[in-house]
């Protein structure tokens, strides 16, 4: 199984840029690497995917090595209201798993003013 | 499209008795995912569908788990004889056709056994 591996916390303050890094060693060929977003008392929300270099939108950038080992979610700016747990995840396709997302514990970030 | 919605978002029950939970998922997206959350940890594949067919079960899912999805619109998972160990978050996902697609996430639905 793909597992990832990424710090349990992370603190920032409003206005900087934050950068999330995850480790995913034995990540498969096919496989594309995932970042949620999830709030207390709610479901996780898609951020990002990709699956080598560089992958940008309207919320987030993410950086992927040429190894693919590890990935790096970079939230620009961020803002009190971007506390939340962040998942990394790589897609598991192995022992039949059509797609069931592997998450591990995630990364609560903590914004302050 | 109203995003993926979860009834009901609480339920208290008492240890033994039985729940059931719905989720409707996004208009016309084929795949539609279970999943439990625990306290401080990410979310654990419980079982998936495609259309109305039940594709795979993760082990968590004990004999006292179901889940359906008839007709391949809303589905439901009820717990039969809840035990305290079953207090979760319980989370409904659904994408619009295979496991590349991303996943859309309801609000869940919290169950507290005492």
């Amino acid at each position: 199984l793909a597992k990832t591996t990424q710090p349990i916390s992370m603190d920032s303050y409003e206005g900087q840029e934050v950068n999330i890094t995850c480790s995913h060693n034995n990540i498969a060929t096919n496989d594309y690497i995932t970042w949620y977003q999830q709030f207390p008392s709610q479901g996780p929300r898609f951020i990002i995917q990709g699956y080598k270099t560089k992958v940008t939108n309207e919320v987030a950038s993410l950086f992927i090595p040429a190894d693919r080992k590890s990935s790096t979610l970079s939230l620009p700016r961020v803002s009190l209201s971007d506390t939340a747990v962040y998942y990394c995840l790589v897609g598991d396709e192995e022992g039949g798993s059509q797609g069931n997302l592997i998450f591990g514990k995630g990364t609560k970030l903590s914004v302050k003013p | 499209d109203t995003g993926v919605s979860q009834n009901p978002r609480h339920k208290i029950t008492k240890r033994g008795q039985n729940v059931t939970f719905r989720c409707d998922p996004i208009s016309e997206h084929n795949r539609l995912y279970w999943y439990r959350q625990t306290l401080g940890q990410g979310p654990e594949f419980l079982t998936y569908f495609q259309n109305e067919a039940q594709l795979e079960k993760s082990r968590l899912l004990s004999d006292r788990f179901s889940a359906e999805r008839p007709k391949g619109s809303f589905s439901t998972l009820e717990i039969q004889r809840t035990e305290q160990g079953d207090s979760a978050m319980y989370l409904c996902a659904s994408s619009p056709r295979d496991y590349s697609d991303t996943q859309y996430f309801g609000p869940g639905t919290r169950l507290t056994v005492l």
